[in-house]
């Protein structure tokens, strides 16, 4: 069975905090994805990678960056969390090289105090 | 960038009806997805489109990809208390390596 696992269910931070997001994929997908999710705007890219140590920019990058180390996973990083960074984080893989049929994980509650 | 308009954002319907909800863009894309997301969950893919004009099912789901390829549409038929969910529409675009998706609609089933 396809599985996308993200490291914490929910979190809480403070403002000025560094804040990693793990994502962990066992399906050998070459493509990754992180996602924030807010009420009534849907799912924002925030970036994406389509290899090992490569990555791209999504629609919302700033304030974020990423890690790919390893195929299997994907961090998500905020430098400095701010309370605007309050949201649902979703990370997804793609075993299509288009980025189409992402699998997605649980997601991630984050709230920065 | 990329903008899907995606209506209607809720509706509260009874067991037994039929809904639909469709996604609208200025933009042309070459593949639509319709995902469903139950609470607390990541979104889960239900129907996959490829080619303008077509129409798939999923069980009681139906979609199509628009004739213009800047729209598509999701019915569901004999709603039952299970299908409360939120549901998205996303779209790929060529020369784009990841999917636009729209806001998404909460629907709601009452029993």
């Amino acid at each position: 069975d396809v599985k996308v696992t993200q490291s914490s269910r929910y979190l809480v931070k403070r403002t000025g905090e560094k804040v990693f997001l793990e994502c962990v994929q066992d399906m050998d997908h070459e493509n990754m994805f992180w996602y924030r999710q807010d009420p009534g705007l849907g799912l924002r890219l925030i970036y994406f990678s389509y290899d090992v140590k490569m990555k791209e920019k999504g629609d919302i990058p700033e304030g974020y960056s990423v890690s790919r180390e390893k195929k299997e996973r994907f961090s998500l990083i905020l430098e400095s969390a701010s309370t605007n960074q309050t949201s649902m984080y979703l990370c997804a893989s793609s075993f299509s090289p288009l980025g189409n049929e992402q699998f997605f994980g649980p997601g991630t509650r984050l709230t920065v105090l | 960038g990329q903008q899907l308009n995606q209506s209607p954002q809720s509706m509260f319907i009874q067991e037994g009806e039929d809904v639909s909800m469709n996604c609208t863009s200025s933009s042309i894309f070459n593949t639509w997805l319709w995902y469903k997301q139950d609470p607390g969950e990541g979104p889960v893919l239900l129907i996959a489109l490829y080619k303008a004009g077509e129409l798939t099912s999923n069980g009681r789901l139906t979609a199509q990809f628009g004739i213009t390829r800047k729209d598509s549409f999701l019915n569901i038929s004999a709603s039952i208390p299970s299908d409360v969910g939120i549901y998205f529409c996303a779209g790929l675009s060529w020369g784009r390596r990841a999917l636009t998706f729209g806001s998404g609609t909460r629907l709601q089933v009452q029993p």
